[in-house]
């Protein structure tokens, strides 16, 4: 089944603990984005790749890091969460630059 | 003021009714359009898209774009309690960064 799979879908953690979320898509797409989701504000992008090794800041991207060293994975990086990182994730990844878009399920993060 | 606007709702309609949902943005270099649907507790799927002013059908649903007035629209026809949903507008540049509105929570009730 075509998909793209994020990890933990739920965690809570402290400030300043590092937390990695993984994001893994079975479609052999090139394009891959992260994005958080906020009440009243949306989906917001926070970085994006355009294909292994090829990354791009996308709205949000401070206190964000990520990284694309094999096609089918983007992790994010939180190297010291903070509060205003509480929201829910998603991952995302699409065929090419004019193709649907496929999320994934969602990681809901709490930082204390 | 916000790159996009989106009414947030929520808004609640009987089960049969035409549904409008709009979204106006502010840079007028945008020159692709989207619409996705997000259930609760899942993550947003693409309804529609479209590269041009006016409009798209897709069964129930129909897509309009004014790039005159940088104003879009989701119509859906007949309604069903199956359409409860959040809708998100989303629009793009160049295909890259996407920039979403806050999305309208819609409840169809039998």
């Amino acid at each position: 089944e075509a998909q793209v799979t994020q990890n933990p879908r739920y965690l809570i953690t402290v400030t300043g603990k590092k937390l990695t979320v993984t994001c893994s898509q079975n479609m052999n797409h090139e394009y891959m984005s992260w994005y958080r989701q906020d009440p009243g504000l949306g989906l917001r992008q926070i970085y994006y790749s355009m294909n292994v090794e090829v990354t791009d800041k996308g709205d949000v991207p401070e206190g964000y890091k990520v990284s694309r060293k094999e096609k089918r994975n983007f992790p994010l990086i939180l190297e010291s969460p903070s509060p205003n990182q509480t929201s829910l994730y998603f991952c995302a990844s699409r065929g090419g630059i004019f193709h649907e878009q496929f999320f994934g399920p969602g990681t809901r993060l709490t930082v204390l | 003021q916000k790159e996009v606007e989106q009414d947030p709702g929520p808004l609640s309609v009987p089960e049969g009714a035409i549904v409008s949902l709009n979204c106006t943005y502010s840079n007028s270099a945008f020159q692709y359009f989207m619409w996705y649907r997000q259930y609760s507790r899942k993550g947003p799927e693409l309804l529609m898209y479209t590269y041009s002013s006016g409009n798209k059908e897709d069964g129930r649903f129909t897509a309009q774009v004014d790039k005159s007035s940088k104003y879009i629209s989701l119509f859906i026809r007949d309604s069903q309690p199956s359409d409860s949903a959040t809708y998100l507008c989303a629009m793009s540049v160049y295909g890259q960064n996407f920039v979403f509105g806050p999305g309208t929570r819609l409840s169809v009730l039998p």
